[in-house]
């Protein structure tokens, strides 16, 4: 079983939509979840983070950890054009490293 | 101030040549790590540095990859002899070296190795 699972898409919304993005986790012992962007050709870049379980707002973006389920979840409202790329979830490791889902491809049209 | 920066962007080689990986990490930051997405796969975990000390190599595939932090400055990544499966896209990231809580991994924007 894979620490992370995450289901790499791709999904196309249309502009305005609400996105729903998606982990499953197996280590209960993770305590810090992460979102990541990635644009083509680039490097992720953080979007979130969240200790332990509980919902985090960032304008147009909410995370949610249920640890109970192990299960994590990233909405964007009012999604927009330029949302468009893959989104990534990641759990740190008790070594500080980063365990990664698959991605998920996102696009949005106008 | 400058972001995590990789060289090549990318290469392309021969199988049985090497080739050598390089990340300069942002300014002052201490823990520096690599990571690799093989086509198809997640982002995968290779080793972390705390300045030039290497903290955990247990995600290094085997002993063909050697990575070096001299003066726990930049970074390089050394692949000899490069096989086919060696093929993807390593990234490095770096951060601060907290005492608790989070620390954000500020990522480069990666070099696409291709083994022919």
């Amino acid at each position: 079983q894979k620490e992370v699972e995450q289901d790499p898409g791709p999904l196309s919304v249309p502009e305005g939509a609400i996105v729903s993005l998606n982990c499953t986790y197996s280590n209960s012992a993770f305590q810090y979840f992460m979102w990541y962007r990635q644009y083509s050709r680039k490097g992720p870049e953080l979007l979130m983070y969240t200790y332990s379980s509980g919902n985090k707002e960032d304008g147009r973006f909410t995370a949610q950890v249920d640890k109970s389920s192990k299960y994590i979840s990233l909405f964007i409202r009012d999604s927009q054009p330029s949302d468009s790329a893959t989104y990534l979830c990641a759990m740190r490791g008790s070594q500080g490293n980063l365990i990664f889902g698959k991605g998920t491809k996102l696009s949005v049209k106008p | 101030e400058a972001g995590v920066t990789q060289f090549p962007s990318h290469s392309v080689i021969e199988k049985g040549q090497t080739v050598t990986l390089r990340c300069d990490p942002i300014s002052g930051h201490d823990n520096l790590y690599w990571y690799r997405r093989v086509m198809g796969k997640e982002i995968k975990f290779l080793l972390h540095f705390v300045k030039e000390s290497k903290q955990d190599e247990s995600g290094m595939p085997n002993n063909r990859f050697l990575a070096e932090r001299t003066g726990g400055t930049y970074s390089t990544l050394k692949v000899q002899p490069a096989e086919l499966e060696d093929s993807g896209v390593y990234f490095c990231a770096s951060s601060h070296l907290g005492t608790g809580g989070y620390n954000e991994q500020f990522f480069g924007p990666g070099t696409r190795l291709t083994v022919l």
